[in-house]
């Protein structure tokens, strides 16, 4: 059974780092084809996609925020760590991790990433 | 970027009617739609992918179409469980969110 656990801080200060560890279990980070993708949610807003990576350590992340975010892989641990530089008050919302199943579209010679299982998520409040 | 429009916002219906949602994309993404059912809360669910294709164990009521740019979920006889908020979401290129459909017991 595939589950994923988001770890990190609750409360964060404007100018921060935060740093938020996704916990896996049910699959490894050593078997190809894997990824792990993290997405956030304001509240009462929409979702929005981050950052995924795959088990070759092959990395994406959203255009508006490549500069401020980095998404790393620890396979001894089975974890994928988010980092976000300089956090500031709408960055406030609950990050979710999630597996990534791919297809491959024959078109484009390209794998694509479905977010399939999601995490229960984390509430992260950036506020001074 | 790839925008994904969808509509309506909120969609007010009873329990048996049968329900649409339709999202727009910004530009061609063939096939590659899934969409997502959340409750307040809880994390999304996938429901269906590649436009069209039920994920195990979604009820048949699910149904999704679709291709290029204009995609469609149905819903054929609304269930208690199925009020939720729904996203469509792009991953031809990254990934992206419709900004959601609140639907609501009238």
């Amino acid at each position: 059974q595939i589950t994923l656990k988001e770890s990190g801080p609750t409360l964060l200060k404007p100018t921060q780092t935060l740093t938020l560890t996704c916990t896996l279990s049910g699959f490894s980070l050593r078997t190809s084809g894997v990824g792990v993708g993290w997405i956030r949610q304001p509240p009462g807003k929409a979702l929005e996609w981050l950052a995924l990576i795959y088990w070759s350590g092959d990395n994406r992340s959203t255009p508006s925020l490549k500069t401020k975010i980095i998404i790393t892989k620890d396979t001894s641990r089975n974890r994928v760590v988010l980092t976000m530089t300089y956090v500031d008050p709408v960055d406030t919302a609950t990050y979710f991790c999630a597996h990534i199943r791919r297809y491959y579209d024959p078109f484009r010679g390209e794998y694509l990433p479905l977010v399939d299982h999601w995490g229960q998520g984390t509430l992260v409040t950036v506020s001074s | 970027d790839i925008q994904m429009t969808q509509s309506p916002s909120t969609l007010s219906a009873s329990v048996g009617d049968r329900v649409t949602i339709t999202c727009r994309a910004s530009q061609t993404i063939s096939n590659w739609l899934a969409w997502y059912q959340q409750k307040p809360g809880k994390a999304p669910k996938l429901l269906i992918y590649e436009a069209s294709t039920l994920e195990s164990g979604v009820p048949l009521r699910f149904s999704g179409s679709g291709y290029g740019t204009e995609f469609t979920l149905t819903i054929s006889s609304l269930q208690p469980d199925d009020f939720a908020t729904y996203y469509c979401q792009q991953y031809s290129t990254y990934i992206t969110f419709g900004q959601g459909t609140n639907l609501e017991i009238k």
